[in-house]
């Protein structure tokens, strides 16, 4: 079955500090990934996308994430977090047989402490 | 620019009863997605609409259905609720451009919906 796997519920780390949210995707068909965050009370905001080319890829807010197929994962780092990054941050797959699809891990909650 | 909007906010209703959620995407899209967020879990796919049909599904009963208006905004029903049904609905937008593509959606702010 496709499944996408956050590993972390929560994530708690210092301002300033480095973070890195973990995804990982069961599939034996091409991918497409994507990085979404959600403040809260609010809808999703697209942080970052991975559809084909570089496997390094920038997003918003100084966000970026790596594409690893051998490895079918698509980690989010951030070099020092802001007390603002504080939100709950989720991986979604689009499946290449399944059309248009968002398929969600889990989610992250990151919290970032002073 | 408007982007995605959702009525209402929030909403409660009792077991049993119907429920319509509204969503109006953003200026320019032609395809809307719903998708059913329960508390501390990622959102999971109900249906997509793109020329007023139906044009994929997730995994969800015949008790969700939806439809899609000319404008191109939506409409979410719910019948015969159950506790269960409780959850964040979220509407995403987007603009066809092709089978092989993925386009990117835009969110909504959601529907809060309380089944009691």
């Amino acid at each position: 079955a496709q499944s996408v796997t956050q590993l972390d519920s929560q994530v708690p780390v210092f301002e300033e500090a480095p973070v890195e949210l973990r995804c990982n995707y069961s599939s034996s068909v091409s991918v497409y990934l994507f990085w979404y965050v959600q403040y809260p009370n609010q809808g999703l905001q697209l942080l970052l996308k991975y559809l084909s080319g570089s496997t390094l890829v920038k997003g918003i807010n100084g966000f970026e994430a790596e594409f690893n197929k051998s490895q079918t994962s698509f980690h989010l780092r951030k070099p020092s977090v802001h007390i603002s990054d504080t939100a709950e941050y989720f991986c979604a797959v689009i499946f290449n047989n399944a059309g248009n699809m968002l398929t969600f891990g889990g989610g992250t909650r990151l919290m970032v402490k002073p | 620019d408007a982007g995605v909007t959702q009525s209402p906010t929030h909403l409660i209703k009792t077991r049993g009863q119907q429920v319509t959620l509204r969503c109006s995407p953003k200026s320019g899209h032609d395809t809307v997605s719903w998708y059913q967020q329960a508390l501390g879990q990622g959102p999971q796919f109900i249906f997509q609409y793109y020329e007023e049909e139906e044009r994929q599904r997730g995994n969800f009963p015949d008790r969700f259905s939806g439809h899609q208006f000319p404008n191109y905004s939506s409409e979410l029903n719910v019948n015969a609720l159950l506790l269960g049904d409780s959850a964040l609905y979220l509407c995403a937008s987007s603009l066809f451009e092709g089978h092989s593509i993925p386009y990117e959606q835009y969110f909504g702010p959601g529907t809060r919906l309380t089944v009691t």
